[in-house]
């Protein structure tokens, strides 16, 4: 079982560059979710999708854009990657909304991202 | 202010030796989460605790969840070098947003 699958695992951006994170799924999940994790801070969420075609805002969404591409893949774009960007990002996944289902969230291994 | 507090932030313990990782919210629990990351890696699923007084046991790691005090243990009975990791708490504390609301971690070391 693949889970939830993160591409690349780790990358390295210049100031000003842009870039897709990839995520998908095969546990055939409605819901799934961008969060970063930095020291000091722990994990925070960036966006989220209850479903395919829908997308909202969740702790820190500056700077970032998400499409929920259909019900597998929820990709995370940098538009114009800053410094303060350099973070783990971690996808998940959950049958629903979390607050419907109260099931597990499922995460991915990360992807290690470094702006310079 | 943090809303999920983790206690301590970090923890080196002897091989063999028991250990309690605390997890306190500032606001009312309705369910409790506890995740394991290994460094370098995503997060783990361990338990979930969804109601005052439950108690959850998987091998060696017991979890409690006190909803009078909005506070969470994780213990951990004999601890082997397959316990050093980052454990984190996460709940549901409401707001806006969908999805948990996570501590920043108790980072654990088992010294042979």
């Amino acid at each position: 079982n693949a889970g939830v699958t993160q591409t690349p695992k780790f990358q390295v951006l210049k100031t000003g560059q842009s870039m897709t994170l990839q995520c998908a799924q095969d546990m055939n999940h409605n819901s799934m979710y961008w969060y970063r994790q930095d020291p000091g801070m722990g994990l925070r969420l960036i966006y989220y999708s209850a479903s395919e075609g829908t997308t909202d805002k969740g702790e820190v969404p500056n700077g970032y854009n998400v499409s929920r591409l259909n019900k597998r893949e929820f990709s995370l774009r940098l538009e114009s990657a800053a410094p303060s960007q350099t973070s783990v990002y971690f996808c998940a996944s959950s049958p629903g909304l979390f607050r419907s289902y109260n099931s597990p969230l499922h995460f991915g291994n990360g992807t290690r991202l470094t702006v310079t | 202010s943090q809303e999920l507090e983790q206690s301590p932030q970090s923890l080196i313990v002897q091989e063999g030796k028991n250990l309690t990782i605390n997890c306190t919210s500032s606001k009312t629990l309705y369910g409790l989460y506890w995740y394991k990351q290994k460094y370098g890696e995503g997060l783990i699923f361990l338990m979930m605790l969804q109601k005052g007084g439950e108690e959850k046991s998987h091998e060696k790691i017991t979890a409690k969840l006190d909803e009078k005090k909005q506070q969470s243990s994780l213990h951990i009975t004999a601890s082997q070098p397959s316990h050093a990791g980052i454990y984190l708490c996460g709940a549901d504390l409401g707001g806006g947003a969908d999805g948990l609301t996570f501590g920043k971690g108790t980072h654990l070391i088992i010294q042979p």
